[in-house]
């Protein structure tokens, strides 16, 4: 069954500090892969992608095909970074995404 | 950017009653629209999949009859709870995806409706 898993919930770090926010997921084929963020009383949006291997706001994420992960990175977290985390691939079918559970970071000044 | 709008914001309405909510794209034409539900600090489940002109894929467990969708034009959507009763009480966010090259979806500012 095609699945994504978010592990953590909640991730609380200090300013400064580095971030890393899992993603593993369980699908047939190469899904592409995307990172939505939605900050407080916004709505969501894309972050990045993994096939533009793009670093968006100091963030980046690199597809492991091996371990099936796409773990979302920065070394230094700014309090401005502090949201809600959804790592989503794109169906098979090239059609819809699927949201893991989500993580929402609070980076701690 | 591609804005996709969403109305009304919030909605209250009385057990028994319809709702419609409608989803825009204000300035791309969307191929693609879908809609999403989001309990309380849980994340966004996919209900339904709109292709223009024709009739919406929904997604297992999410009755047709009662979440009606509309996609009538390139940047319009609408999703109508009919008989809507407490349990029916979310956030319903819909999202459009346009003529790209690629598959970014652009997210509505959700909806909100509660129920009574």
């Amino acid at each position: 069954a095609q699945r994504v898993t978010q592990p953590e919930k909640l991730l609380s770090v200090f300013k400064g500090a580095p971030v890393e926010l899992k993603c593993n997921y369980s699908y047939s084929g190469s899904p592409e892969l995307f990172w939505y963020v939605q900050y407080s009383r916004q709505r969501l949006q894309l972050l990045l992608r993994h096939i533009s291997r793009e670093s968006i706001k100091g963030f980046t994420a690199d597809l492991n095909k091996g371990e099936t992960s796409f773990h979302l990175k920065k070394p230094f977290a700014q309090e401005e970074d502090s949201a809600m985390y959804y790592c989503a691939p794109l169906g098979n079918a090239g059609n819809m995404l699927t949201f893991g559970g989500g993580t929402r970071l609070m980076v701690k000044p | 950017g591609a804005v996709v709008s969403q109305h009304p914001s919030w909605v209250i309405c009385k057990s028994g009653t319809s709702v419609k909510i409608e989803c825009r794209s204000l300035d791309f034409q969307a191929t693609t629209m879908f809609w999403y539900r989001q309990f309380p600090k849980q994340s966004l489940m996919l209900m339904a999949t709109s292709n223009e002109g024709s009739k919406a894929t929904y997604e297992q467990g999410v009755e047709k009859d009662k979440f009606l969708i509309n996609h009538a034009s390139l940047t319009l959507s609408t999703l109508t709870v009919t008989s809507a009763h407490p349990e029916d009480s979310s956030f319903y966010i819909c999202s459009a995806r346009g003529y790209r090259g690629y598959n970014e979806q652009f997210f509505g500012p959700g909806t909100r409706l509660t129920v009574l």
